[in-house]
């Protein structure tokens, strides 16, 4: 079993949809959760980080971490076509200088 | 958020040449940088952790005199790619660290012919 598990997709969604983005963990050591996005031929963006479980909301963009279920999720509200992209989740067992372990990618389109 | 910047963003060279590509973190000073190797369709390898001053840290199956990584300030780090070959041909893409998490650059895409 790999240590952090995400669907590859692709996933297309029409414009104006929830997106749900998920990955999970086997390595209870993980407490830093990340999501990147990452557009084709570019080096990942930083949209979200947390560590605790429970919620955490910017703008459009939800993170939701299970510590208990070693699931982590995003949401995405009212997708655009700009939010077309690959988003990667990450995670590491602590902030700062930790490795980051990652998951596949989910390669995500949203049809205008 | 935090930026990070890569020279260059691309590079093509011709097998046997080395090729060093610099990774700088603009507006935070960076102890820790890491280095990454990703090819088509896949997700981010890690080859090694750099650390200021201090030898870097390669991931297995990664070689150290070929991937030659300097870390010799707070804010640049670099990797030398030396007698490249067709194989080392991919995205490079380095992350610097603040105290909260990474922040990655642009890539530097290398074509080795």
């Amino acid at each position: 079993q790999k240590e952090v598990e995400q669907d590859p997709g692709p996933l297309s969604v029409p414009e104006g949809a929830i997106v749900s983005l998920n990955c999970t963990y086997s390595n209870s050591a993980f407490q830093y959760f990340m999501w990147y996005r990452q557009y084709s031929r570019k080096g990942p963006e930083l949209l979200m980080y947390t560590y605790s479980s429970g919620n955490k909301e910017d703008g459009r963009f939800t993170a939701q971490v299970d510590k208990s279920s070693k699931y982590i999720s995003l949401f995405i509200r009212d997708s655009q076509p700009s939010d077309s992209a690959t988003y990667l989740c990450a995670m590491s067992p602590g902030a700062g200088s930790y490795q980051l372990t990652f998951g596949k990618g989910t390669k995500l389109s949203v049809i205008p | 958020g935090a930026v990070v910047s890569q020279h260059p963003s691309w590079v093509i060279c011709k097998s046997g040449t080395s090729v060093k590509i610099e990774c700088r973190s603009l507006d935070f000073q960076a102890t820790t940088m890491f280095w990454y190797r990703q090819f088509p369709k896949q997700s981010l390898m890690l080859m090694a952790t750099s650390n200021e001053g201090s030898k870097a840290t390669y991931e297995q199956g990664v070689e150290k005199d070929k991937f030659l990584i300097n870390h010799a300030s707070l804010t640049l780090s670099t990797l030398t790619v030396t007698s490249a070959h067709p194989e080392d041909s991919s995205f490079y893409i380095c992350s610097a660290t603040n105290q909260e998490t990474q922040y990655f650059g642009p890539g530097t895409r290398l074509l080795v012919l």
